[in-house]
C-alpha cells in the first residue's frame, strides 16, 4: 500500500522552462511534506518543504504547491537547468504525531533537463 | 563540516555472511536511522533511533539490528546477508525527531550479497 505516490518515473524538460514534478499521498493524517533531491552516487538533499497550513512555499526558482482536498502536491522549477537534472523524491511525515517513524517517500521522479 | 559519515562505500558479501555499516553524524543531531534504496521502491525507513539507548522498527526491519549506545553513531548489522538485501542504504540524521526537521543523508553504502 504505497501511501506516497510519484507516478512519473522519468521526465524530460528543456532548459529554460518549467520543470513541474507531481506527488499524491493518500494518508490523511500527514501535514508536512518535502522534496528532497539526489543526484548519482550522493545521499539525497533537501530541497523544500511546505506545512499542511499552508498551499504554497516558495524558494528562488522551486515552488511547492499543497492542495490537501485533492492529496496533491507539486514542485514548480523556473526556469529549467542542467544542473537540475536529478532523481527528486516525495516525502511526507504525520508531523503531529511525532514524525519519529520517519517520512514516507515516493518512488522518485528522474527528471532530464534537455540542453 | 563533515555531516554524516558512512563507511564502507562498497561492499561485497557472500549469502550467510554478516557485517556492519557504519554511519557517523557531528552534528550532535538526536535523531538517526537508516533508509535503504531499491530500484522502482523509492527509500524505506529500516530502523531509526531518536536518541542514546533508544531504536525502533521502521518499514523494512527483518534481517538488520541496530544499536545506538552514542549519540554520534548509528550502526546497522547484517548478521546472515541474503541476497534480498542487495541495495543502496543511506544513514541520515536530523535535529530533532518530528517529521518537520530535515534529514542530512550520508553518501550511501553499495552493498551486493552474492
Amino acid at each position: 500500500d504505497q501511501q506516497v505516490k510519484q507516478n512519473s518515473p522519468s521526465l524530460s524538460v528543456q532548459e529554460g522552462r518549467i520543470s513541474i514534478l507531481n506527488c499524491d499521498y493518500t494518508n490523511s493524517m500527514f501535514d508536512y511534506f518535502l522534496w528532497y533531491k539526489k543526484y548519482p552516487a550522493e545521499g539525497p538533499t533537501f530541497l523544500i518543504s511546505i506545512s499542511s497550513i499552508k498551499d504554497k512555499n516558495e524558494d528562488g526558482r522551486f515552488t511547492v504547491f499543497l492542495n490537501k482536498s485533492a492529496k496533491h502536491l507539486s514542485l514548480h522549477i523556473v526556469p529549467s537547468q542542467p544542473g537540475d537534472s536529478a532523481v527528486y523524491f516525495c516525502a511526507a511525515s504525520a508531523d503531529s504525531g511525532g514524525g519519529a517513524d520517519g517520512l514516507t517517500f515516493g518512488k522518485g521522479t528522474h527528471l532530464i533537463i534537455q540542453p | 563540516n563533515a555531516g554524516v559519515t558512512q563507511t564502507p562505500k562498497f561492499q561485497v558479501l557472500k549469502t550467510g555472511q554478516s557485517m556492519t555499516l557504519q554511519c557517523a553524524q557531528d552534528m550532535n543531531h538526536e535523531y538517526m536511522s537508516w533508509y535503504r534504496q531499491d530500484p522502482g521502491m523509492g527509500l524505506r525507513l529500516i530502523h531509526y533511533s531518536v536518541g542514546a539507548g533508544i531504536t525502533d522498527q521502521g518499514e523494512v526491519p527483518n534481517g538488520y539490528n541496530v544499536s545506538r549506545s552514542t549519540t554520534e553513531d548509528f550502526p546497522l548489522r547484517l548478521l546472515s546477508a541474503a541476497p534480498s538485501q542487495t541495495s543502496v542504504y543511506f544513514c541520515a540524521s536530523s535535529r530533532g525527531v518530528s517529521g518537520a526537521n530535515v534529514l542530512t543523508f550520508g553518501a550511501g553504502s553499495r552493498l551486493t550479497v552474492l
